[in-house]
């Protein structure tokens, strides 16, 4: 089985300030993907990003920068220079690829509640 | 190109009544995911379809809960007979082969 933690229920930081958002996974499958997405007070769910198993490569777009480690089996996701239209929560969630059967339920965290303050 | 639909946006209805939510995935993906929110349980995967076919419903909570995929451009959730405890926003998403899930801007259920 799958579980993805967010251990930051809210976080709350002043416009400009840097904010890290939090990600543990568990899974026993060798390959799987992880994800955040982005629900902004408006209900809907953005996609930001995908990263496979493979590729541990730290992205970077915009503001935002992923690092994935799989020693400590992390996907922590950091906003850089934070703007009052970065508030939302913030989901990690995890999916696994069977070979053949592709099982592409996905997991997710309990999510994490950034508020920026102007 | 349009993204996913839901329909209805809101729906508000009394314990005991049908409820059906819909969905219309993005033309050309080949899954299509129920999910359910609520404050207590999180977002959480109710059933998925890989062309038009129900492969996991594991997730469905109980026989009151019904799912239908009858052709690659639509699907339908429905609840019958509907509990308060069903209210929820309901998400549907589509992807193709798989792994990125693109959603819909849900169904928020409220039953009374």
């Amino acid at each position: 089985a799958q579980k993805v933690t967010q251990a930051q229920t809210e976080i709350s930081v002043v416009e400009k300030e840097d904010v890290t958002l939090d990600c543990v996974y568990e899974t026993r499958d060798t390959t799987y993907y992880l994800f955040w997405y982005k629900q902004p007070p408006s209900g809907e769910l953005v996609f930001l990003i995908r990263r496979n198993s493979f590729d541990e490569q730290n992205e970077i777009s915009g503001r935002y920068s992923w690092n994935f480690q799989k020693s400590t089996s992390s996907f922590n996701f950091t906003i850089t220079a934070s703007q009052v239209v970065d508030s939302a929560v913030y989901f990690c969630a995890l999916t696994v690829s069977y070979s053949g059967a592709g099982s592409y339920q996905l997991t997710f965290g309990k999510g994490t509640k950034l508020s920026v303050i102007p | 190109d349009a993204g996913v639909i839901q329909s209805p946006r809101h729906e508000v209805t009394e314990m005991g009544q049908e409820v059906t939510l819909r969905c219309k995935p993005i033309s050309g993906h080949d899954y299509l995911f129920w999910y359910r929110q609520t404050m207590m349980r999180g977002l959480e995967l109710l059933i998925y379809f890989n062309n038009n076919v129900p492969i996991d419903d594991s997730g469905m909570p109980e026989d009151r809960f019904s799912a239908k995929m009858p052709n690659a451009s639509f699907s339908t959730l429905k609840i019958q007979p509907s509990e308060p405890r069903d209210s929820a926003v309901y998400f549907c998403a589509s992807s193709f082969e798989g792994t990125k899930q693109y959603f819909g801007p849900g169904t928020r259920l409220t039953v009374t």
